[in-house]
Formats: C-alpha cells, sequence, structure tokens
C-alpha cells in the first residue's frame, strides 16, 4: 500500500476558483511534509515544506495545512490562474529511514479559461 | 547558474542496449539521487550520492549503475536495458541536510 495517498487523482477547474487537494499519509515519524509543483515534462519545483509542529504554510496563493493527528495534509489553491495546469505532488521525508522521501502519484490539476 | 541538467530529454533504446543518462549541476551541492517516475506511481529513488566517491542504492536499483567522481556529475547507466525500465529519469541535488531538493528536466526513455 502506497504510505501517501492523494486525492483526487485529476481535477479540473475554471480560471478564477478555489480548489483544494489532498494528500493523506501513513509515514510515521515524519520529518516534514512537503508539495512540489511538476509542469508538464519539466521536474518538479518545491511549494511549500512543513515540520511536525506546524499547521500551515503559504506560499503566494498556495496555502498548504498539516493535521499530524489524522496524518492529513492538503494544498489550497486560491483564485486559480491557467499557470496552475500542473501535477501536485505530496512528499513526506521519514524519519525512520534516514529521512527516505515518499512521494504521492500526484494531482493533475487542469485549470480552463 | 544551470542548476540541474539532464542529457538526453528523450531516448528510445532497443531492449539489452546500454546508455548513459548524465546529470550535472553547478550548485556545488553534495548530495545528489536518481529517481524514475512512472504513470500513476510517486517517484521511486534508484540511486543516491552524498558526496564525490560516495554512492549507495535506493529503492530501485536493481539494472542500474552510478558513480560519482566529481561533485558536479552523477550518470546513470542501463547495463543491459529492459522494456520495464521505460519511464521518465529525473536527477536531482541538494546541499547536505536541506530540505529542498532541486531536480533536472527528466530524460524521457523508451525501451523497445
Amino acid at each position: 500500500k502506497n504510505q501517501v495517498e492523494q486525492s483526487p487523482q485529476s481535477l479540473i477547474i475554471l480560471e478564477g476558483k478555489n480548489c483544494t487537494l489532498q494528500c493523506n499519509y501513513t509515514v510515521s515519524p515524519f520529518s516534514n511534509l512537503r508539495w512540489y509543483k511538476q509542469d508538464t515534462g519539466r521536474g518538479p519545483v518545491s511549494l511549500t515544506i512543513m515540520t511536525f509542529s506546524e499547521n500551515t504554510k503559504s506560499n503566494g496563493r498556495y496555502t498548504a495545512t498539516l493535521d499530524a493527528d489524522t496524518k492529513q495534509s492538503s494544498l489550497h489553491i486560491t483564485a486559480s490562474q491557467l499557470s496552475d495546469s500542473a501535477s501536485y505532488i505530496c512528499v513526506v521525508s521519514a524519519k525512520e529511514y534516514g529521512n527516505k522521501l515518499v512521494f504521492g502519484a500526484g494531482t493533475i490539476l487542469r485549470v480552463k479559461s | 547558474n544551470a542548476g540541474v541538467t539532464q542529457t538526453p530529454k528523450f531516448q528510445v533504446l532497443k531492449t539489452g542496449q546500454s546508455m548513459t543518462l548524465q546529470c550535472a549541476q553547478d550548485m556545488n551541492h553534495e548530495y545528489m539521487s536518481w529517481y524514475r517516475q512512472d504513470p500513476g506511481m510517486g517517484l521511486r529513488l534508484i540511486h543516491y550520492s552524498v558526496g564525490a566517491g560516495i554512492t549507495d542504492q535506493g529503492e530501485v536499483p536493481n539494472g542500474y549503475n552510478v558513480s560519482r567522481s566529481t561533485t558536479e556529475d552523477f550518470p546513470l547507466r542501463l547495463l543491459s536495458a529492459a522494456p520495464s525500465q521505460t519511464s521518465v529519469y529525473f536527477c536531482a541535488s541538494s546541499p547536505p541536510l536541506a530540505d529542498t531538493q532541486y531536480f533536472g528536466p527528466g530524460t524521457r526513455l523508451t525501451v523497445l
């Protein structure tokens, strides 16, 4: 079973709308949780990183939240733009395994005009 | 800075052929790694290096070799390509103990 599950698998929204992507993980204990954005044909780029003690982190129109008790994280995108079309990947750093990174499969977001 | 560069961008091989995927970074990062990305799955670690002369296996190392003779370069060698190695390969680098990895643009490999 994948230790990092993301939902939905894909999502289509209209430009200007908000959306929330979900990440559930079973990795425990963990060092940090990261969200990456991956444009088509490119490598992933870091959006946010949160440690165990943080429960929210923002980067412009992107806001990540973390609930370490329920092992859930979300990425909220405000006022979406066409350039937000990408895959969003949740990554958990597993403390037990020397901070090995466990990657989710990603959510593919398409923003339509 | 060019960041992390990878060559080639695309490659088609026949089963049994060998080849080397190149990765270079100009940020003087000690930590470098290779991942493969397959549809519907998260990135999986193939091999990694914590510095020149030091390499170790990741989650899916079989069929791949690496070496790290310099800080800048971290090539990935496919010894005898198989269709199961059809994938997109990403190289990444980071400073020691850093939280953020910097990824290259990827190499799309098809093995027929």
